[in-house]
């Protein structure tokens, strides 16, 4: 049973790309977390989903982002027009379905994106 | 609202001397806490866990937290660090206020001297 998988682990962006994170949750988990780290600070939660619907996004910024977990494949965030400050480590985590609880959450290794 | 404090940024211990790394707490209801631990360009692990059952917990690789409610405190601590023990280490919180999103805070990284 594989992990939660992220990609890709490193991502370079000029300021004005796009970026876009993948996530696939493990096997049998249909909860899916978003989390942003910024450097020398904890994990800052940004988003949370489940298959085809956003459950609670009241930590993404306003604009520029945005995620999606489909119905098929993985869950998507996606930043538009990149900036300077949008330099961090995203990490995804999976859970399965335990109701609203965020327990026991798996994390990916994270995405690492600089944008230059 | 809950919050977390990890009150050392930076823990510094020799090889085979105890680890504590002090974590205090707010939640105005029976909070769920955790300790994750994140290795240098790795992902999150979870060492251990506190859901209202016993307040002295035990985790993998010999590490331990005690929850104890008078002082809203759940340090982490391990009798005698390994090299291996070198990474950052997130205490996290969870209760129904915030529909059980995870809280964290902002990570001790511990350094093992040889």
């Amino acid at each position: 049973n594989a992990g939660v998988m992220q990609n890709p682990r490193h991502l370079v962006r000029r300021r004005g790309q796009e970026a876009r994170l993948r996530c696939s949750p493990m096997k049998g988990h249909s909860h899916v977390y978003w989390y942003r780290q910024l450097p020398e600070e904890g994990l800052k939660f940004m988003v949370y989903l489940q298959k085809e619907n956003i459950i609670d996004e009241s930590g993404m910024p306003k604009e520029r982002f945005s995620a999606e977990f489909p119905k098929e494949g993985p869950s998507i965030l996606r930043i538009q027009q990149v900036v300077r400050g949008d330099s961090a480590a995203y990490f995804c985590a999976s859970s399965p379905a335990l109701g609203a609880r965020a327990t026991e959450a798996f994390f990916g290794q994270g995405t690492r994106l600089t944008v230059v | 609202a809950q919050s977390v404090t990890q009150l050392d940024s930076h823990v510094s211990v020799s090889e085979g001397t105890p680890v504590l790394l002090r974590c205090n707490y707010s939640s105005s209801y029976s909070p769920s806490l955790f300790w994750y631990v994140q290795h240098p360009n790795k992902g999150l692990q979870l060492l251990l866990k506190y859901t209202s059952a016993a307040t002295l917990v035990k985790g993998i690789n010999g590490f331990e937290a005690e929850f104890k409610k008078s002082e809203t405190s759940f340090h982490l601590t391990k009798p005698s660090a390994h090299m291996s023990d070198a990474a950052e280490y997130f205490c996290v919180v969870s209760d129904r206020s915030s529909n059980y999103q995870l809280i964290w805070g902002a990570g001790t990284k511990l350094i093992i001297k040889p």
